[in-house]
């Protein structure tokens, strides 16, 4: 199985902060990552797949980047709703695995 | 629009069986592919079965290979995950899902 890592674990920033959550896999996945958003309570929201495509209706303020096995997701100015918890998940080969989160919280 | 609701969850006993539901519209159920995903209190998401559009290609996660049965109706639009020889581990929301669409969960939590 593809084991997947995310750091940091979590971080305190500011409104207008740029925020940088990097990823990796265990092995190449190509461009088979996808980021996904979660609020407290909420379903998980898509803000990027295929490693670096904005999902229809995501603030262009959030992008992706990498291939292989190292990924970023990059939120270049933090607004007051980005306070949440962000995951990565290759969809390269099954089990279809997550990270393990990167919480980021109000400073 | 996409609507994906489940249900089915509840408070089981260890050792002891629950059929979750997952009721699609606003798509054409029979084209997609879809997934359970599960969130076990203040926990990250673990993905745990897929079954292709047709049903004929299904996949597990080795926590649960052999003790849950991912399913479809396409005629009832509606998606399955029949959970066995449940064990206190497996409590968590579980979420269906297609793609970018996914419903709101369903708790289920295994407890004597």
């Amino acid at each position: 199985d593809i084991q997947m890592t995310q750091s940091p674990s979590s971080v305190s920033a500011s409104v207008g902060d740029r925020v940088t959550i990097t990823c990796q896999a265990s092995q190449g996945i190509s461009s088979w990552l996808a980021w996904y958003q979660q609020k407290p309570g909420k379903a998980p929201k898509l803000l990027i797949y295929a490693a670096s495509s904005l999902q229809s209706g995501v603030p262009s303020r959030f992008s992706g980047s990498g291939s292989g096995t190292d990924f970023t997701l990059t939120i270049s100015s933090l607004q007051p709703e980005d306070f949440a918890t962000y995951y990565c998940q290759q969809a390269n080969s099954f089990p279809f695995t997550f990270g393990p989160g990167t919480k980021v919280d109000i400073k | 629009q996409v609507q994906l609701v489940e249900s089915g969850g509840g408070l089981v006993k260890p050792g002891g069986s629950l059929r979750l539901s997952c009721a699609a519209s606003g798509f054409t159920f029979s084209d997609y592919y879809m997934s359970w995903i599960r969130q076990a209190p203040g926990k990250g998401l673990e993905w745990v079965s897929y079954i292709s559009s047709s049903g004929s290609t299904i996949y597990y996660a080795d926590s649960v290979k052999g003790r849950f049965t991912i399913s479809r109706d396409n005629a009832k639009n509606s998606l399955y995950l029949q959970m066995n020889s449940l064990r206190a581990e497996d409590t968590a929301v579980y979420y269906c899902a297609r793609e970018n669409y996914w419903g709101q969960g369903t708790l289920v939590t295994v407890s004597s």
